[in-house]
């Protein structure tokens, strides 16, 4: 089973921030939060990961909770191409990742 | 397009047939996973190569199922007298072996067994 728990669906106005939230209170002290998307029908797309510090790339925001029991990605101003199934996974060195149901993000304009 | 390539990208076959799909990873890449994905559901995993060494299986791949990885470059994921309960899509991943590495997906291969 998935370490981690999302809200099944959320939308999201075209040029606003998208803050997707996961839980994941079982996490372990050597595992990493990793967040993935996936467009319909095409491969699962990495997005970032982090540990215990918030994280930042051209993609989007980390941040995760001091306790490391939630996290939250930010997408700073979605776009309609950002409409995508998004998942957070918790993983350690070596694990392979477990996927669990996602996030269905919709970016409305 | 992450570097990971898969073929074909398309798969029908009839129940009883076998099937057999390939993964070029990223050349760097020391390992090598193969998941499966059915409709709305994530994706699951099947089982995983550090260079040519198959270091775990899960309980999903069965006995009708065999992945190779021979020169611990590209891999072959192989399914034998297929059933319709095959039908889905299969991804494979690749990752360096560092601490934190991510996996960078194929585009993934389609199979329908009719």
């Amino acid at each position: 089973d998935a370490k981690t728990t999302q809200p099944t669906s959320m939308d999201c106005a075209e040029g606003r921030a998208a803050n997707l939230p996961c839980n994941h209170s079982t996490i372990s002290g050597n595992e990493y939060v990793y967040w993935y998307r996936q467009i319909h029908s095409q491969g699962p797309q990495y997005i970032i990961h982090g540990l215990k510090n918030n994280e930042t790339n051209e993609m989007a925001s980390l941040i995760i909770t001091e306790d490391r029991k939630s996290s939250t990605l930010i997408l700073p101003h979605a776009t309609l191409r950002d409409t995508a199934v998004y998942y957070c996974i918790v993983s350690s060195y070596g694990q392979n990742f477990v996927f669990g149901p996602g996030t269905r993000l919709s970016v409305l304009p | 397009d992450t570097g990971v390539s898969q073929d074909p990208r398309h798969k029908i076959t009839k129940r009883g047939q076998n099937v057999t799909f390939r993964c070029d990873p990223i050349s760097e890449h020391n390992r090598l996973y193969w998941y499966r994905q059915t409709l709305g559901q994530g994706p699951e995993f099947l089982t995983y190569f550090q260079n040519e060494a198959q270091l775990e299986k899960s309980r999903l791949l069965s006995d009708r199922f065999s992945a190779e990885r021979p020169k611990g470059s590209f891999s072959t994921l192989e399914i034998q007298r297929t059933e319709q309960g095959d039908s889905a899509m299969y991804l494979c991943a690749s990752s360096r072996t560092t601490e934190g590495n991510e996996q960078f997906f194929g585009p993934g291969t389609r199979l329908t067994v009719l």
